[in-house]
């Protein structure tokens, strides 16, 4: 299984709401990231865990909180959000974080209204 | 911090060869990987050069000078699947190693 699966493809949410998004890997990969992707710009870095714990956290707004239940689930928890939130969401994983090569989920497309 | 700079679009023919150039200013310096991700879709791993030369992955090579910081993609016998967003990245290590993304070219290919 050589595949980042992220849930939901889409999601549409109020200013108000709280929602989540899920990613998960079985490649028995230590590390998992976060990237958020505006159209037509390069996916930026947001968090970074390695063997579970956070290790790079990008100045990102306290509305986005990740969580890292076990060494295959990335969670991205969203509160509060702000309409130019609205992006694609990448999930990605790599054996260790000392490597060029990540793979990446298909993303989360997020539309906050 | 670091920037990576790339010709935001090239336009080539079917059969043809076309060089993504990219150019970096980074500390901390690894290596440099490309990515291909065509439109509504995942970013794919190309290839990653760690050393300074050329890397040979089927129809796509990839170029480093690591004294010149800078880097290439070539794309041999272009088909038309190949219309993309091709995205460098470099490995850097500001504390912490993480991999940051070029400003993406967009490669149109055509009959």
């Amino acid at each position: 299984d050589t595949e980042v699966t992220q849930t939901p493809k889409h999601l549409v949410m109020g200013m108000t709401n709280k929602k989540s998004l899920k990613c998960e890997q079985h490649m028995g990969h230590r590390a998992m990231y976060w990237y958020k992707q505006k159209a037509k710009k390069p996916p930026e870095l947001m968090f970074v865990y390695s063997y579970e714990k956070l290790s790079i956290n990008e100045s990102v707004p306290s509305r986005f909180s990740p969580e890292c239940p076990n060494s295959s689930l990335l969670n991205l928890h969203l509160h509060a959000l702000q309409p130019e939130d609205s992006a694609l969401y990448l999930c990605a994983s790599s054996q260790e974080v000392y490597t060029g090569e990540l793979f990446f989920g298909e993303g989360s497309r997020l539309t906050v209204l | 911090g670091q920037s990576l700079e790339q010709p935001s679009e090239v336009t080539a023919v079917e059969g043809a060869i076309v060089q993504i150039n990219c150019t970096y200013q980074t500390s901390g310096f690894y290596g440099l990987s490309w990515y291909q991700q065509h439109d509504g879709g995942a970013p794919t791993f190309l290839s990653y050069n760690g050393l300074d030369g050329l890397e040979e992955t089927g129809r796509f090579s990839s170029f480093l000078s690591r004294s010149d910081s800078y880097g290439y993609l070539l794309l041999q016998e272009l088909q038309m699947k190949d219309s993309a967003s091709y995205f460098c990245a470099v490995r850097a290590n500001t504390g912490f190693q993480k991999l940051v993304f070029g400003t993406g070219t967009r490669l149109l290919v055509s009959p």
